[in-house]
């Protein structure tokens, strides 16, 4: 079975420049993760979706940052423009949920994105 | 945002030795995770813990929840040189609550 996908694997950028990144998560998972990791750092969670709907975001800089999960699959993440400290390892994750009880979150390999 | 307190940052260590590392937070989780992540990869769940005080072992990994809940090991047993990487620790509250990481542990393994 495929795990999550995420592309591109690593992206440069100018300043000011827009970026994408787009995750497909394992087939039949209904929730969908964006974390942030900076160097020397853990995962960080920027928004969770559950199908379609984003439920948590409180940690998704709104002002730059945009994401959306069309059809309740794959996800994509944005952001415009984007800034020097915006360079880090950006990984969706994805996990069948389960109401009440921890469902294993598994990772992708992550679009490291890095700002010139 | 809130990270968990992990220590040591990072270890060397001789191939075969075993290796200690450890998590602490200031509140209670539910759930401790235990996960490595090697270069270039995301983070692969290695344990999960969901009763205070439960020991758990996967081969030669064994992590506990600690009985406060505040809190959570990890000890690998005679170490070989693909035990390298950062592990990390990881909490959650509930179901559907986000996970909350530690900064790490990078292992390093000389053979």
């Amino acid at each position: 079975e495929a795990g999550v996908v995420q592309s591109p694997r690593y992206k440069i950028i100018e300043k000011k420049q827009p970026v994408a990144f787009w995750c497909n998560p394992i087939s039949g998972h209904n929730t969908l993760y964006w974390y942030l990791q900076n160097l020397g750092q853990g995962p960080e969670l920027l928004i969770r979706y559950e199908n379609e709907e984003a439920v948590d975001d409180s940690q998704l800089p709104k002002d730059r940052f945009s994401a959306e999960r069309l059809k309740g699959v794959d996800s994509t993440l944005k952001i415009q423009p984007a800034e020097l400290g915006d360079s880090a390892v950006y990984l969706c994750a994805s996990s069948l949920e389960t109401a009440g009880v921890y469902n294993e979150q598994f990772f992708g390999p992550g679009t490291r994105l890095t700002v010139l | 945002g809130q990270q968990l307190n992990q220590s040591p940052q990072s270890m060397f260590i001789q191939e075969g030795e075993d290796v200690s590392m450890n998590c602490t937070s200031s509140s209670i989780f539910n759930t401790w995770l235990w996960y490595k992540q090697d270069p270039g990869e995301g983070p692969v769940l290695l344990i999960a813990l969901y009763k205070a005080g439960e020991l758990t072992s996967n081969g030669r990994l064994t992590a506990q929840f600690g009985i406060t809940r505040k809190d959570s090991f990890l000890n690998i047993s005679a170490s070989i040189p693909s035990d390298v990487g950062i592990y990390f620790c990881a909490g959650s509250k509930s179901g559907n609550t986000p996970l909350v990481f530690g900064k790490g542990t990078r292992l390093s393994v000389i053979a």
